[in-house]
């Protein structure tokens, strides 16, 4: 049973470009959030997709979008790259109906900026 | 908003010792507690979680928490810390979303 898988492992990117991250959820979940976790600093939610629409979202801005399909994989799109917008970003997956707070982790795709 | 305040940055322990990391939090209705840790590279894995009952929590890998309502606290124990122990370990609590502290980072001494 595949866990939460992540792509791409690794990423460079220029300042004022736009980047996609990938997420397959563990099998037989269907809610995907995204985290944020700059070095040194503990996870912040970025929102969460279920049933393909984004249910919860925190404060990030709209250069921070995403989508969910069919299949419950996710996609993580951020435009208009800033220095600050290097970090680790996580994906966790969970079960809309599942208990509380029952999220597993991707490894994460680390993001840097230049 | 609920918050979470983890006030040790990187704390050494000796193997075989035991640990104690804390966590306070900050929400106005009863919280969903949680710790996980974070080693090298890695997502971040579930230890424990506290929703409502026994205040005293037990985890995987030999881990316990205690919910303190009074003390606004959730601090994680182990009472014998082994060489793999060795990583970084968050607290957050869950409100209208998933909230973490900045993290304590255990170094484990031979």
């Amino acid at each position: 049973d595949a866990g939460v898988t992540q792509s791409p492992t690794h990423l460079i990117k220029t300042r004022g470009q736009q980047v996609t991250l990938r997420c397959s959820p563990k099998s037989g979940h269907d809610t995907v959030s995204w985290y944020q976790q700059a070095l040194g600093q503990g996870p912040q939610f970025i929102f969460q997709y279920y049933e393909e629409e984004e249910r919860q979202r925190g404060n990030f801005p709209d250069r921070f979008s995403g989508h969910q399909f069919p299949n419950y994989s996710s996609e993580l799109n951020v435009n208009a790259l800033l220095l600050g917008d290097s970090a680790l970003y996580l994906c966790a997956s969970s079960l809309r109906q599942g208990a509380a707070g029952e999220q597993y982790f991707g490894p994460g795709t680390r993001l840097t900026v230049t | 908003a609920q918050s979470v305040t983890q006030p040790d940055i990187h704390i050494t322990v000796s193997e075989g010792a035991s640990l104690e990391l804390r966590c306070n939090y900050s929400y106005g209705a009863t919280p969903y507690l949680f710790w996980y840790v974070q080693s090298p590279g890695q997502g971040l894995q579930l230890l424990l979680k506290y929703f409502s009952g026994d205040t005293l929590v037990q985890g995987i890998k030999g881990f316990e928490a205690e919910f303190k309502r009074s003390q606004s606290s959730f601090n994680l124990r182990k009472p014998s810390v082994h060489w793999s122990d060795a990583a970084e370990y968050f607290c957050a609590v869950e409100g209208n979303d998933m909230r973490f502290g900045a993290g304590t980072r255990l170094t484990v001494k031979p």
